[in-house]
């Protein structure tokens, strides 16, 4: 069974930190996707990301996809109270509709 | 703006009866999805679609059905609503695997 492990689980920091979320898996998928859920709605989707070293920039957001494509990280610069949320991962492998979740980290800014 | 509309935002219904949770697309795609979302859980599959007519299950369909008779529209049928299917119901749908999701604004039932 594939599994996407992020950590961490929990973070809450001051506005205008940095932090780094991670998603780990011990398999290979061919795309993964970040995602940001607000509460009471559904996911929307951030990023997707399908080469190995692959690095992507949305504003104040970095996603990089490892060499080896079994592990994703997400960084965000100068943190804002709107960037508060649960990040989810979820990674996909050829020829199959399904997307495995990460278990989501759920991030706080404080103002 | 594309979207996926999920027919009811909070929805209590008693133990025993029949649900249904609506979910219409309006970005002609092919894959649609259904999943639950608990806390410590994460979200987890239970039927998907990838054509009109078709339907696959997911990781957990017990006690659920699905019906997709048009390609924009995906129905998720809770045929005795118990109370540990109280949850958050989410619709997704996606042109492929690459994509990723565009998902609805979720579904939360509470089963009494």
């Amino acid at each position: 069974t594939q599994l996407l492990e992020q950590s961490p689980q929990f973070l809450s920091i001051q506005e205008g930190e940095n932090l780094t979320v991670y998603c780990n898996s011990s398999s290979v998928f061919s795309s993964l996707q970040w995602y940001r859920q607000e509460p009471g709605e559904g996911p929307v989707l951030l990023v997707t990301v399908v080469t190995g070293g692959e690095v992507k920039k949305l504003k104040r957001l970095t996603f990089q996809f490892g060499d080896a494509r079994k592990d994703s990280s997400l960084h965000i610069t100068a943190a804002q109270p709107g960037d508060t949320g649960l990040y989810l991962c979820a990674g996909a492998n050829s020829g199959t509709y399904k997307y495995i979740f990460g278990t989501g980290t759920r991030l706080k800014v404080l103002a | 703006d594309v979207k996926v509309t999920q027919s009811s935002r909070y929805l209590v219904k008693r133990t025993g009866e029949k649900v249904f949770l609506e979910c219409v697309q309006d970005m002609d795609h092919e894959n649609m999805f259904w999943y639950r979302q608990d806390p410590g859980l994460g979200l987890r599959l239970i039927y998907f679609s990838y054509d009109v007519k078709m339907k696959e299950k997911g990781d957990i369909p017990e006690g659920y059905s699905v019906s997709r008779e048009k390609k924009e529209r995906f129905s998720l049928i809770l045929e005795s609503a118990s109370t540990n299917q109280t949850s958050m119901y989410l619709c997704a749908s996606s042109p492929d695997t690459w994509y990723g999701y565009t998902f609805g604004s979720g579904t939360r039932l509470t089963v009494v």
